[in-house]
């Protein structure tokens, strides 16, 4: 079955970076692209954009353009998302989707002082 | 861009009543890629329609979607105790996604 496993909770420091993984299983990596979600406390859902797992060809929604960087490593079906320069308004929960039916559960990111 | 507006903000209703969920599109999309998800607190999404009719697996037939063109619409036909949520609709293009801001379904 459809697996996507994502990292741990993070507490970070304002300017720190944060790498979240979501490693996929129960499918062929490359065969599917896949997004990324925030969410913020309290808040709705907003797509960050995504990845072409078989080029590695990331899309950047709007919002989310120079700190955030998607990533892979395709030998352990891993995806990733990078995020920069930290700041409190990055407090949030990422989540990584393939597809609208399959989706992590989650990392959440604090970033605090 | 697809801008996706929800309506009612929230919904206040009893176990057993009618839930009728409303999404309003910004521009004519296909209907192939509309979403309805619902949202626990402490979880992700869970799917419930994909191409704005059909349940996803496992769903109960309770929850339907229809609509077309801008207007498309979530009913939960008897609502049960564990019904009370979040609820988003979605437009899944081929080259971004958008969420409508969501709908929260309360206990009356």
């Amino acid at each position: 079955q459809v697996q996507l496993a994502q990292s741990g909770s993070e507490l970070k420091e304002p300017g720190a970076s944060v790498k979240v993984s979501c490693k996929a299983s129960g499918y062929t990596f490359t065969t599917y692209g896949m997004n990324w979600v925030r969410q913020a406390p309290g808040q709705g859902l907003e797509w960050m954009g995504w990845i072409n797992t078989n080029t590695g060809n990331p899309t950047y929604a709007q919002d989310f353009t120079g700190r955030f960087v998607f990533s892979l490593d395709t030998s352990v079906s891993t995806a990733y998302l990078q995020i920069s320069s930290l700041k409190a308004e990055d407090t949030a929960v990422y989540y990584c989707a393939r597809g609208p039916a399959y989706w992590g559960q989650g990392t959440l990111v604090t970033v605090s002082s | 861009e697809v801008v996706l507006t929800q309506s009612p903000g929230t919904l206040s209703l009893s176990p057993g009543e009618r839930a009728t969920l409303s999404c309003r599109a910004s521009q004519s999309v296909s209907s192939r890629y509309i979403a309805w998800y619902q949202q626990k607190p402490g979880q992700a999404p869970r799917l419930l329609i994909y191409a704005a009719s059909s349940r996803a697996t496992g769903i109960p037939d309770r929850f339907s979607g229809s609509g077309s063109g801008t207007d498309f619409t979530l009913t939960i036909s008897r609502l049960e105790p564990e019904d009370f949520a979040v609820y988003y609709c979605q437009h899944y293009g081929t080259s971004s996604w958008t969420f409508g801001q969501g709908t929260k379904v309360e206990i009356k």
